[in-house]
Protein backbone atom coordinates (compact mmCIF):
# COMPACT_ATOMS: atom_id res chain seq x y z
CA UNK A 1 0.00 0.00 0.00
CA UNK A 2 0.69 3.73 -0.07
CA UNK A 3 3.48 4.77 2.49
CA UNK A 4 4.74 8.44 3.31
CA UNK A 5 7.74 9.33 5.26
CA UNK A 6 9.23 12.47 6.78
CA UNK A 7 11.25 13.31 9.45
CA UNK A 8 10.06 13.95 12.88
CA UNK A 9 11.79 17.73 13.57
CA UNK A 10 13.52 20.36 11.88
CA UNK A 11 14.93 23.21 13.44
CA UNK A 12 16.62 26.25 11.92
CA UNK A 13 17.52 30.10 12.64
CA UNK A 14 15.90 32.66 11.33
CA UNK A 15 16.60 34.08 7.82
CA UNK A 16 18.52 30.49 6.98
CA UNK A 17 16.21 28.00 4.56
CA UNK A 18 15.04 25.19 5.60
CA UNK A 19 14.36 21.84 4.08
CA UNK A 20 11.91 19.35 5.01
CA UNK A 21 11.99 15.83 3.33
CA UNK A 22 9.19 13.55 2.35
CA UNK A 23 9.83 9.59 1.05
CA UNK A 24 6.89 7.69 -0.99
CA UNK A 25 6.60 4.41 -2.08
CA UNK A 26 3.83 4.81 -4.13
CA UNK A 27 5.08 4.57 -7.90
CA UNK A 28 1.72 5.25 -9.59
CA UNK A 29 1.41 8.76 -7.23
CA UNK A 30 0.12 11.55 -9.94
CA UNK A 31 0.45 14.45 -7.42
CA UNK A 32 2.57 15.48 -4.03
CA UNK A 33 1.27 18.22 -1.91
CA UNK A 34 2.79 19.88 1.00
CA UNK A 35 0.32 21.32 3.70
CA UNK A 36 1.07 23.48 6.71
CA UNK A 37 -0.53 23.09 10.05
CA UNK A 38 -0.44 25.74 12.66
CA UNK A 39 -0.94 24.81 16.46
CA UNK A 40 -5.34 24.68 16.78
CA UNK A 41 -5.53 25.34 13.42
CA UNK A 42 -6.37 23.03 10.34
CA UNK A 43 -4.12 22.38 7.05
CA UNK A 44 -3.47 24.94 4.99
CA UNK A 45 -2.18 23.84 1.56
CA UNK A 46 1.25 25.51 0.51
CA UNK A 47 1.79 23.70 -2.89
CA UNK A 48 1.83 20.53 -4.74
CA UNK A 49 3.42 18.78 -7.85
CA UNK A 50 2.86 17.05 -11.18
CA UNK A 51 4.78 13.87 -10.98
CA UNK A 52 6.05 14.72 -14.52
CA UNK A 53 7.51 17.56 -13.05
CA UNK A 54 10.82 17.62 -11.05
CA UNK A 55 10.70 21.48 -9.33
CA UNK A 56 8.10 23.87 -9.07
CA UNK A 57 8.83 27.43 -7.26
CA UNK A 58 6.50 29.81 -5.65
CA UNK A 59 7.85 32.82 -3.80
CA UNK A 60 9.92 31.79 -1.22
CA UNK A 61 8.91 28.20 -1.42
CA UNK A 62 10.90 25.50 -3.69
CA UNK A 63 9.40 21.58 -4.41
CA UNK A 64 11.76 19.23 -5.98
CA UNK A 65 10.85 16.10 -7.36
CA UNK A 66 12.75 12.99 -7.41
CA UNK A 67 10.32 10.57 -8.89
CA UNK A 68 13.32 7.98 -9.24
CA UNK A 69 14.19 7.68 -5.77
CA UNK A 70 10.71 8.70 -4.89
CA UNK A 71 11.74 11.64 -2.98
CA UNK A 72 10.00 15.18 -2.60
CA UNK A 73 11.69 18.02 -0.80
CA UNK A 74 9.93 21.75 0.23
CA UNK A 75 12.65 24.22 0.64
CA UNK A 76 11.68 27.16 2.11
CA UNK A 77 14.09 30.62 1.94
CA UNK A 78 14.82 33.20 4.60
CA UNK A 79 13.15 31.07 7.38
CA UNK A 80 10.93 33.32 9.66
CA UNK A 81 9.59 33.00 12.97
CA UNK A 82 6.33 32.37 11.44
CA UNK A 83 7.10 29.70 9.65
CA UNK A 84 7.65 27.20 12.58
CA UNK A 85 4.64 24.71 12.25
CA UNK A 86 4.32 20.95 11.10
CA UNK A 87 4.82 20.48 7.63
CA UNK A 88 2.58 17.62 5.91
CA UNK A 89 3.69 16.02 2.83
CA UNK A 90 0.77 13.72 1.30
CA UNK A 91 0.21 12.02 -2.20
CA UNK A 92 -2.09 10.80 -4.46
CA UNK A 93 -2.61 8.27 -6.61
CA UNK A 94 -4.61 7.03 -9.42
CA UNK A 95 -8.61 7.05 -9.46
CA UNK A 96 -10.46 5.53 -7.22
CA UNK A 97 -13.48 2.82 -8.35
CA UNK A 98 -15.79 5.71 -9.84
CA UNK A 99 -13.59 7.11 -11.69
CA UNK A 100 -14.64 10.70 -11.09
CA UNK A 101 -12.20 11.87 -8.59
CA UNK A 102 -8.33 10.69 -7.04
CA UNK A 103 -9.69 10.33 -3.95
CA UNK A 104 -7.55 10.03 -0.74
CA UNK A 105 -4.37 11.83 0.43
CA UNK A 106 -2.13 9.94 2.25
CA UNK A 107 0.15 12.13 4.16
CA UNK A 108 3.15 11.83 6.25
CA UNK A 109 3.63 12.04 10.28
CA UNK A 110 4.52 15.30 9.74
CA UNK A 111 7.91 17.56 10.82
CA UNK A 112 7.79 19.95 13.13
CA UNK A 113 9.81 22.75 12.12
CA UNK A 114 10.94 25.21 14.96
CA UNK A 115 12.69 28.58 13.33
CA UNK A 116 14.68 30.30 16.30
CA UNK A 117 15.05 34.27 16.08
CA UNK B 1 -10.03 31.17 5.05
CA UNK B 2 -10.10 27.87 2.92
CA UNK B 3 -14.30 28.50 2.37
CA UNK B 4 -14.24 25.24 4.29
CA UNK B 5 -16.84 25.58 7.29
CA UNK B 6 -17.06 22.60 9.85
CA UNK B 7 -19.17 22.91 13.20
CA UNK B 8 -18.90 22.89 15.85
CA UNK B 9 -14.92 23.43 16.83
CA UNK B 10 -15.06 21.78 20.00
CA UNK B 11 -17.15 18.73 21.05
CA UNK B 12 -17.08 17.14 24.82
CA UNK B 13 -18.86 13.82 25.29
CA UNK B 14 -19.20 10.86 27.00
CA UNK B 15 -18.67 7.34 25.96
CA UNK B 16 -21.63 5.50 24.51
CA UNK B 17 -22.94 8.99 22.69
CA UNK B 18 -23.77 9.90 19.41
CA UNK B 19 -22.37 12.74 17.57
CA UNK B 20 -22.47 14.58 14.53
CA UNK B 21 -19.88 16.12 12.78
CA UNK B 22 -21.02 18.82 10.14
CA UNK B 23 -18.87 20.22 6.78
CA UNK B 24 -19.66 22.71 4.48
CA UNK B 25 -17.29 22.90 0.93
CA UNK B 26 -16.11 25.65 -0.73
CA UNK B 27 -18.57 26.82 -3.01
CA UNK B 28 -19.07 24.52 -6.27
CA UNK B 29 -16.62 22.16 -4.78
CA UNK B 30 -18.48 18.81 -5.82
CA UNK B 31 -16.17 16.21 -3.43
CA UNK B 32 -15.92 16.38 0.46
CA UNK B 33 -13.63 14.18 2.22
CA UNK B 34 -13.33 13.33 6.01
CA UNK B 35 -9.98 12.64 8.01
CA UNK B 36 -9.40 11.50 11.48
CA UNK B 37 -6.30 13.14 13.68
CA UNK B 38 -4.54 11.60 16.03
CA UNK B 39 -1.65 11.07 18.10
CA UNK B 40 -1.10 7.68 17.52
CA UNK B 41 -2.38 7.08 13.96
CA UNK B 42 -1.54 10.70 12.34
CA UNK B 43 -4.00 12.02 9.60
CA UNK B 44 -6.46 8.93 8.09
CA UNK B 45 -8.34 9.08 5.25
CA UNK B 46 -12.18 7.90 6.49
CA UNK B 47 -14.48 8.53 3.67
CA UNK B 48 -15.10 10.49 0.63
CA UNK B 49 -18.47 11.82 -1.61
CA UNK B 50 -18.85 13.07 -4.74
CA UNK B 51 -21.76 14.78 -5.54
CA UNK B 52 -24.24 13.09 -3.30
CA UNK B 53 -22.74 9.40 -3.37
CA UNK B 54 -20.11 7.50 -1.77
CA UNK B 55 -16.89 7.11 -3.85
CA UNK B 56 -13.64 5.71 -1.77
CA UNK B 57 -13.71 4.19 1.82
CA UNK B 58 -10.80 4.43 3.83
CA UNK B 59 -9.60 3.17 7.74
CA UNK B 60 -13.67 4.34 8.86
CA UNK B 61 -15.39 2.17 11.38
CA UNK B 62 -18.73 0.68 11.14
CA UNK B 63 -19.81 2.49 14.21
CA UNK B 64 -18.89 5.61 11.70
CA UNK B 65 -20.90 6.92 9.06
CA UNK B 66 -21.75 10.39 6.76
CA UNK B 67 -23.42 11.31 3.69
CA UNK B 68 -23.95 14.15 1.78
CA UNK B 69 -26.69 16.25 1.07
CA UNK B 70 -28.05 17.53 -1.80
CA UNK B 71 -27.02 21.06 -0.94
CA UNK B 72 -23.62 19.46 -1.19
CA UNK B 73 -22.82 20.14 2.69
CA UNK B 74 -21.94 16.51 4.96
CA UNK B 75 -22.29 15.22 8.19
CA UNK B 76 -20.25 12.70 9.86
CA UNK B 77 -22.57 10.86 12.48
CA UNK B 78 -19.63 9.30 15.07
CA UNK B 79 -22.02 6.12 17.38
CA UNK B 80 -21.28 4.12 20.32
CA UNK B 81 -18.02 6.71 21.38
CA UNK B 82 -15.08 5.56 22.98
CA UNK B 83 -12.01 6.95 24.82
CA UNK B 84 -9.97 6.40 21.43
CA UNK B 85 -12.26 8.06 19.39
CA UNK B 86 -10.45 11.27 20.53
CA UNK B 87 -9.39 13.11 17.63
CA UNK B 88 -9.34 15.72 15.32
CA UNK B 89 -11.68 15.44 12.57
CA UNK B 90 -11.25 17.36 9.32
CA UNK B 91 -13.30 18.18 6.53
CA UNK B 92 -11.89 19.02 2.60
CA UNK B 93 -13.25 19.64 -0.02
CA UNK B 94 -12.74 19.53 -3.82
CA UNK B 95 -13.44 21.10 -7.24
CA UNK B 96 -10.69 19.48 -9.84
CA UNK B 97 -11.19 16.21 -10.71
CA UNK B 98 -7.64 16.15 -12.63
CA UNK B 99 -5.43 17.48 -9.68
CA UNK B 100 -7.45 16.83 -6.36
CA UNK B 101 -6.14 20.09 -4.74
CA UNK B 102 -7.93 19.59 -1.77
CA UNK B 103 -8.85 22.70 1.24
CA UNK B 104 -9.44 21.82 4.36
CA UNK B 105 -11.75 22.77 7.03
CA UNK B 106 -10.47 24.15 10.73
CA UNK B 107 -11.21 20.93 12.06
CA UNK B 108 -13.83 19.63 15.27
CA UNK B 109 -12.31 18.66 17.96
CA UNK B 110 -13.98 15.63 19.60
CA UNK B 111 -13.15 14.61 22.91
CA UNK B 112 -14.83 11.26 24.37
CA UNK B 113 -14.74 11.53 28.25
Amino acid sequence: GEDVEQSLFLSVREGDSSVINCTYTDSSSTYLYWYKQEPGAGLQLLTYIFSNMDMKQDQRLTVLLNKKDKHLSLRIADTQTGDSAIYFCAETSGNNAGGTSYGKLTFGQGTILTVHP
Amino acid sequence: DSGVTQTPKHLITATGQRVTLRCSPRSGDLSVYWYQQSLDQGLQFLIQYYNGEERAKGNILERFSAQQFPDLHSELNLSSLELGDSALYFCASSGSIAKNIQYFGAGTRLSVL
